[in-house]
Order: C-alpha cells, then structure tokens, then sequence
C-alpha cells in the first residue's frame, strides 16, 4: 500500500528553526517533494531529493535517507509569513502521492 | 508569464447537475493531473494525462470524466454533481524532459465547488 506520514500541526516562534517530518512506504520512489500552501491557495514547489542527503536552498533544507523511508523539511529563521501547509510527496513512477500536510504556526 | 489557470474560481451548483471545470496552461508541459482536496485528506489524484492521447484514472476517479483537447487544455466534468464532491480542485502541470529538476508539478490557483 501507500502511506505517507506528517505530523498534523506545528508551533514554532518568529526567527526559531523547525523541522517537519514525513515517513513513507510506497511500492515505488522516484524523488520526494516538499510544497508550501497557503490556506485556500495553490501549492508551490519547495523542494526535491531523490537521493540521499540534504538539498539547502536559502532558509529552507530537505533531507532525505531512503533506505528510513524518511525525510524532513528544515525552516530556519522563520518568519511570519511561513505561516503554511507543508506537503510531503512521493513520485511513485509517474504519479506524486500527497501526505496530508502539516499546518504550520508561526507566533511573533 | 507562462501560467496554469483555471475556469471557474469558484462554483456553486445542485445535486444532479452537469458540471464542466476547465485547465489551460502555457507552460508547454505535455503532462497535466487533476486532485481534489478536503479538509484534512492532502491532495488525492483524479485523473491525469501525459500527452493528447493519453488518459488515466487516479485514484479516486468514480464520477469524474476528464478530456484533454489540447496540450494546453485539460477538462474536468462531474456527470451528475453529489454533495460529496464538494471540494477545492486543483489542476497541475508537469514536464517530462530530462534536465528538468524532478518533474515538479505546477499548480493552478484551484476551483472551489460547492454542490447543494
């Protein structure tokens, strides 16, 4: 089966660093995701690993370790504005398979 | 700017009725999806399509009908619209070169339907 697993909601400060974890078990992976969305907004890319390691593009990092099934997205220096949904997908193939999201709130 | 738009933003309609939601993109992607998303359940797959001739089911398919009339345009229909279907729907883009990073999809701004 397919499963994707992310926390639901997060907390964290303005200027504080957060990791948001997502677990997987797909009957196939060809590269991990990540995307921010806005409530009632589009999805927007963040991020892509397909092998092994961590990807830094500015404040934010993904990580990926496939033989744990595991990645996590990093935010650093959070501001107000990364106040999201963060989005786990895998590429099964040809097809992205969502997790649910984790909301994530950022407090002054 | 090359764009993936969506027609209409937003819709209301009753039980029974025909629905058409409409995607049209001039990213010159030859793979185009669509998802609805409820509250809760992230995005699930409907159908998607990757090139003119090219349909296939998602997962959650009962009671869609899709038509890909162009590279550039891919319909969405709800034969006979349930209260169920009510969702925010999102139509996306992709590439399917080599070179590009991963195949990341591309997002339309999403069609909120309400049915009644």
């Amino acid at each position: 089966g397919q499963n994707i697993d992310q926390p639901t909601e997060m907390t964290a400060t303005e200027g504080a660093i957060v990791q948001i974890n997502c677990t997987y078990q797909t009957s196939g992976f060809n590269g991990l995701f990540w995307y921010q969305q806005h409530a009632g907004e589009a999805p927007t890319f963040l991020s892509y690993n397909v092998l092994d390691g961590l990807e830094e593009k500015g404040r934010f990092s993904s990580f990926l370790s496939r033989s744990k099934g595991y990645s996590y997205l990093l935010l650093k220096e959070l501001q107000m504005k990364d106040s999201a949904s963060y989005l786990c997908a895998v590429r099964d193939t040809d097809k992205l398979i969502f997790g649910t999201g984790t909301r994530l709130q950022v407090f002054p | 700017d090359a764009d993936v738009t969506q027609t209409p933003r937003n819709r209301i309609t009753k039980t029974g009725k025909r629905i058409m939601l409409e995607c049209s993109q001039t990213k010159g992607h030859d793979r185009m999806y669509w998802y609805r998303q409820d509250p809760g359940l992230g995005l699930q797959l409907i159908y998607y399509s990757f090139d003119v001739k090219d349909i296939n089911k998602g997962e959650i398919s009962d009671g869609y009908s899709v038509s890909r009339q162009a590279q550039a345009k891919f319909s969405l229909s709800l034969e006979s619209a349930i209260p169920n279907q009510t969702a925010l729907y999102f139509c996306a883009t992709s590439a399917s070169q080599a070179g590009t990073p991963g195949g990341e999809q591309f997002f339309g701004p999403g069609t909120r339907l309400t049915v009644l």
